[in-house]
């Protein structure tokens, strides 16, 4: 079991420019969330999806940002214009079904600078 | 929604001694509360976990408390190794959709 794969490990964009951020679930998961990391501090939950749906996006900045889980392929967020503030590691984890109640794991995340 | 704080931010220790962090929540609906190591670059991982029908979980050196009336779990590290060091995060979940973790520890075990 490869575990949660997410690519590109390190993404550096320009200010303005669009940063893609791809996340492929354990086998079997169909649950994927998202998580944000500022430098030195904890995780902000962003978005949690099911396989083409939005279940939770109440994390999620109103603008510029996000996301998807297509039937087929990885999970894709999706920052436009992005701006210094959004340099981070971005993880993503999953699990195999709905709400369940224990650690999942994390991706080895993408850490996106912006210049 | 669910605050979860931290403490304490920084911690020393030498080689062979325990090291405690506490953490407390604000949702008395908080069920599941899983702590997480993060070593510098790299993932979060699971270390161990504790849910809300249980008081205490010891894993050989690792072990959690949980006080639910205080809304108060702590990590317990005992014959601490220099492989302990590493930033610790505690978390705090109600539906299991969402974790929110505090602000981590960043624990240095001294040789």
């Amino acid at each position: 079991n490869a575990g949660v794969m997410q690519n590109p490990r390190h993404l550096v964009r320009r200010r303005g420019q669009e940063a893609r951020l791809r996340c492929s679930p354990m086998k079997g998961h169909s649950h994927v969330y998202w998580y944000r990391q500022l430098p030195e501090e904890g995780l902000k939950f962003m978005v949690y999806l099911q396989k083409e749906n939005i279940i939770d996006e109440s994390g999620m900045p109103k603008e510029r940002f996000s996301a998807e889980f297509p039937k087929e392929g990885p999970s894709i967020l999706r920052i436009q214009q992005v701006v210094r503030g959004d340099s981070a590691a971005y993880f993503c984890a999953s699990s195999p079904t709905r709400g369940t109640n224990y650690g999942y794991t994390f991706g080895s995340g993408t850490r996106l600078t912006v210049v | 929604g669910e605050n979860v704080e931290q403490h304490p931010s920084t911690l020393s220790v030498q080689e062979g001694d325990s090291a405690v962090i506490k953490c407390t929540y604000s949702d008395s609906a908080s069920n599941y509360f899983p702590w997480y190591k993060q070593e510098l670059g790299k993932r979060p991982q699971l270390i161990i976990d504790i849910r809300s029908n249980v008081g205490e979980k010891k894993d050989q050196r690792i072990a959690v408390t949980l006080n639910k009336t205080a809304k108060h779990f702590s990590l317990h590290i005992t014959e601490t190794q220099p492989e302990d060091s590493a930033v610790y995060f505690c978390a705090a979940s109600s539906t299991g959709n969402q974790f929110y973790f505090g602000t981590g520890t960043s624990l240095t075990v001294i040789p």
